[in-house]
């Protein structure tokens, strides 16, 4: 399954696929980015983060990728489990700017049996 | 295990009144921030603080004060000036290994 934008749509994916969710940033200046995964009622947790210098990089099971000269980013959920199913944000931050991040909206992501 | 705590986890206010949201980390991270969330939307910066002693204002700053006397703590005080107080706030710190966040306190008016 494949999402994109800044509001807070739905990604519904067959358990054991692949997700792909996706994210346009806004500042040319921010020189890193996270993705976090929020469940309902709970905070935030980081997932995996990725500077500018680079364009791809892998975790467990997520792989981010970054296009600059576009200002998008994704996230790929290899093998999604039913444990995927969340809100899952992106964040840009720029180095020096007292660490504060800028918020995507949201994308719903619900793994379906 | 080190950590942010918030307090409470669910909170009511009436119209009128002041309320002060708790968070304390056990981190010894310098940088606390207080973010915003409304359902559908991302968070959004409310207060952020670098050191004791020292904050600033973010991006949706009316109707809120905080203070940092302290390196552990960063609560957050709604005051009776912010129009639409009902949301759910969330708690952050930074340090070496990135960011960690509170599990949220969730506030409503009534």
């Amino acid at each position: 399954g494949e999402n994109v934008g800044l509001h807070l749509p739905t990604l519904s994916v067959q358990e054991g696929d692949n997700s792909i969710i996706n994210c346009a940033y806004s500042n040319s200046a921010s020189d890193y980015f996270i993705w976090y995964k929020q469940e309902s009622g709970k905070g935030p947790q980081f997932i995996i983060d990725i500077r500018s210098n680079m364009d791809k990089r892998q975790g467990q099971r997520v792989t981010v990728l970054l296009n600059k000269t576009v200002k998008h980013l994704s996230l790929q959920i290899a093998a999604t489990q039913p444990g995927d199913s969340a809100v899952y944000f992106c964040a840009e931050g720029v180095t020096g700017s007292w660490g504060k991040l800028q918020f995507g909206a949201g994308t719903q992501v619900v793994v379906t049996p | 295990d080190g950590g942010i705590t918030q307090s409470p986890k669910y909170l009511f206010r009436k119209e009128g009144q002041n309320v002060t949201l708790s968070c304390e980390q056990n981190l010894n991270h310098d940088a606390m921030y207080w973010y915003r969330q409304d359902p559908g939307q991302g968070l959004r910066l409310i207060y952020y603080s670098q050191i004791v002693n020292d904050f600033q204002k973010g991006d949706i700053a009316e109707g809120y004060s905080v203070s940092r006397e302290k390196k552990e703590s960063f609560p957050l005080t709604v005051t009776s000036a912010q129009k639409n107080p009902t949301a759910f706030y969330l708690c952050a710190s930074y340090g070496a290994y990135g960011y960690t966040f509170g599990s949220g306190t969730r506030l409503t008016v009534v």
